[in-house]
């Protein structure tokens, strides 16, 4: 079944822990990204990248790394978290950045930073 | 950089009566692109417009694109308990807008 998997689901965490939230597809997407989710605030860019060894800064990128080593996985990494990156967060795939054929979201991982 | 709004943020409705979403953007979409979160959920995939003018229609959902390319909207026929969500566009490089809210009573 073509998915995008991430995990954990959820994770309760504590301030500066470094976590690996990890992403991976299995469509030979070359776009992947990822996205928090705030009430009130929708969904928001922390980094994508075009193809392996490509990324880039999205919109609210501090706070967050992304490695792309792989076609297939793109982990989103905090260094040390904070209370203000508790949120809903998603992976995101497409076959191109124009995602002509659209994007397929992972479930979503719920971190909560204490 | 570019910016998509998206108008209202939350819509309650009657079953039964039609619910409408906008979406602005600052900058001319090379193509536009709505996807639909149930609660509790993620975004999944509706459809995308890309030509100036084009409407497309998925069963009780219309969606436009506007002749400048700058905006579209979303619209849904007589709203069903099933309709429940948020739906978000979203532009170049999966921009998103901020979301509407659809509750449906039924």
């Amino acid at each position: 079944e073509a998915q995008v998997t991430q995990n954990p689901r959820y994770l309760i965490t504590v301030t500066g822990k470094k976590l690996t939230v990890t992403c991976s597809q299995n469509m030979n997407h070359e776009y992947m990204s990822w996205y928090r989710q705030d009430p009130g605030l929708g969904l928001r860019q922390i980094y994508y990248s075009m193809n392996v060894e490509v990324t880039d800064k999205g919109d609210v990128p501090e706070g967050y790394k992304v490695s792309r080593k792989e076609k297939r996985n793109f982990p989103l990494i905090l260094e040390s978290p904070s209370p203000n990156q508790t949120s809903l967060y998603f992976c995101a795939s497409s076959l191109s950045l124009t995602g002509n054929y659209g994007y397929t979201f992972g479930s979503g991982t719920r971190l909560t930073v204490v | 950089g570019q910016q998509v709004m998206q108008i209202p943020q939350y819509q309650h409705v009657q079953e039964g009566e039609d619910f409408t979403t906008y979406c602005n953007s600052s900058t001319t979409l090379s193509n536009i692109q709505w996807y639909k979160q149930r609660p509790g959920g993620h975004p999944v995939f509706l459809i995308q417009l890309v030509k100036s003018g084009e409407v497309k229609k998925q069963k009780r959902l219309t969606f436009q694109f506007g002749e400048a390319k700058k905006n579209s909207s979303l619209h849904i026929t007589a709203t069903q308990t099933t309709d429940v969500g948020t739906y978000f566009c979203a532009g170049w490089k999966l921009i998103f807008g901020q979301g509407t809210e659809l509750s449906v009573k039924p």
